[in-house]
């Protein structure tokens, strides 16, 4: 069975700084996707990268990042100069494709407040 | 380009009343998921359909039922609704052989209340 934990259920930080969300996952196949999810207030979720588990490189994409480890078994996102619009909850996904469908398991989320 | 598109987008029922969730996917899409989201929890899988048959099965109440029709739309059916079945419910939809390359959809999802 897969499993993803978010240790951090909520954080709050002033606008401008920069803040890390976890996570860490599980599973015993080698070929896996994952996921980071924001979901807003208006309740959406709105995708944001995925990577496959043959891909360790790093990415940045403006003020978005991200650090994938599969030796730590971690996919963290990093917002820089954090914006009031980043305000949100956050989520990390895993799928493990199966012939059965592929569902999303998702971590327990972490409420990330932007305060001006 | 079209999106996942999910109606009604509010709904209030009653305990004991029935509701039924729309969902239609992209098109082309071959593959229908629903995800069931309780207040402040994750999403949680309920079922999916690839090709018009289910697929797969999450933790779905025996009081659910669902099915994906020949135009590839399916149906979220709920019977004797439960003041915990209020939840905001997802579809997902995507290509069998392009789900882990970004191929997975969301739509805007249904809030159901129960009263």
């Amino acid at each position: 069975a897969q499993k993803v934990t978010q240790a951090q259920t909520e954080i709050s930080v002033v606008e401008k700084e920069d803040v890390t969300l976890d996570c860490v996952y599980e599973t015993r196949d080698t070929t896996y996707y994952l996921f980071w999810y924001k979901q807003p207030p208006s309740g959406e979720l709105v995708f944001l990268i995925r990577r496959n588990s043959f891909d360790e490189q790093n990415e940045i994409s403006g003020r978005y990042s991200w650090n994938f480890q599969k030796s730590t078994s971690s996919f963290n996102f990093t917002i820089t100069a954090s914006q009031v619009v980043d305000s949100a909850v956050y989520f990390c996904a895993l799928i493990v494709l199966r012939t059965s469908g592929s569902r999303l398991t998702f971590g327990e989320g972490t409420q990330l407040t932007v305060n001006p | 380009a079209a999106g996942v598109i999910q109606s009604p987008r509010h709904l209030i029922k009653e305990k004991r009343e029935t509701a039924t969730l729309k969902c239609y996917p992209i098109p082309r899409h071959d593959t229908v998921y629903w995800y069931q989201q309780g207040p402040g929890q994750d999403p949680q899988f309920l079922i999916s359909f690839y090709e018009k048959m289910q697929s797969d099965k999450g933790s779905i109440p025996d009081r659910f039922s669902a099915q994906q029709f020949s135009d590839y739309h399916s149906e979220l059916n709920m019977s004797s609704l439960e003041l915990g079945d209020s939840a905001l419910y997802f579809c997902a939809s995507s290509k069998k052989e392009t789900v882990g390359g970004g191929g997975y959809t969301f739509g805007s999802g249904t809030r159901l209340t129960v009263v």
